[in-house]
């Protein structure tokens, strides 16, 4: 089975403090994702990777960086933590393509989430 | 990028079918109707997808009409384990970025 982890299932930190959400995946998969979840807003896409050292900005990047130095790892980075970022955080992954090499873009595997609250 | 149009909440009683339709007017052929299932607590996970007619699963069936505008998610005899919020999505299976765009999801209660 896949598996995402994800460092801590409940953070709490304050106005201002520099933030590290860290994620990792088992199973060799090029793309990771960071969600946030908030009520009646659905899953949002902050950040998402392609490769090691690539990037790409998601729907509502602001406020946040992310890292991906190894293939097997995707950190999000909350550079100065505001009360507006209190949520749960979602990390993913998925393959590009399966052995056969057609796409498969489809099924992301989601990690148990962190949920983060800023004081 | 199509969007998806599908019940903020639904309830049901142990036991019974939960139909839950989706509709996606703007589909495009490369689309593929996906749906995640989200247990409180949890991340989201893939539980079925289909491109058209009809496919079943051990969890759920999926039906898909000919113009591929909408589609329905049912879960047979639902229990309580079933409450969860469910996402219906349209995925470019033809794009390698593997990006998923999620909406609110309906939330389904089962009751005893």
């Amino acid at each position: 089975d896949v598996k995402v982890t994800q460092s801590s299932r409940y953070l709490v930190k304050r106005t201002g403090e520099k933030v590290f959400l860290e994620c990792v995946q088992d199973m060799d998969h090029e793309n990771m994702f960071w969600y946030r979840q908030d009520p009646g807003l659905g899953l949002r896409l902050i950040y998402f990777s392609y490769d090691v050292k690539m990037k790409e900005k998601g729907d509502i990047p602001e406020g946040y960086s992310v890292s991906r130095e190894k293939k097997e790892r995707f950190s999000l980075i909350l550079e100065s933590a505001s009360t507006n970022q209190t949520s749960m955080y979602l990390c993913a992954s998925n393959v590009i393509r399966t052995s056969s090499g057609r796409p498969n873009t489809d099924t992301q595997y989601f990690g148990p989430g962190t949920r983060l609250t800023v004081l | 990028l199509a969007k998806t149009t599908q019940p903020i909440s639904m309830d049901s009683y142990e036991g019974q079918e939960v139909n839950i339709t989706c509709s996606h007017n703007n589909i495009a052929t490369n689309d593929y109707i996906t749906w995640y299932q989200q247990f409180p607590s949890q991340g989201p996970r893939f539980i079925i997808q289909g491109y058209k007619t009809k496919v079943t699963n051990e969890v759920a069936s999926l039906f898909i009409p000919a113009d591929r505008k909408s589609s329905t998610l049912s879960l047979p005899r639902v229990s309580l384990s079933d409450t969860a919020v469910y996402y219906c999505l349209v995925v470019d299976r033809g794009s390698t970025l593997g990006r998923l765009y999620f909406g609110r999801g309906t939330q389904l209660t089962v009751w005893p």
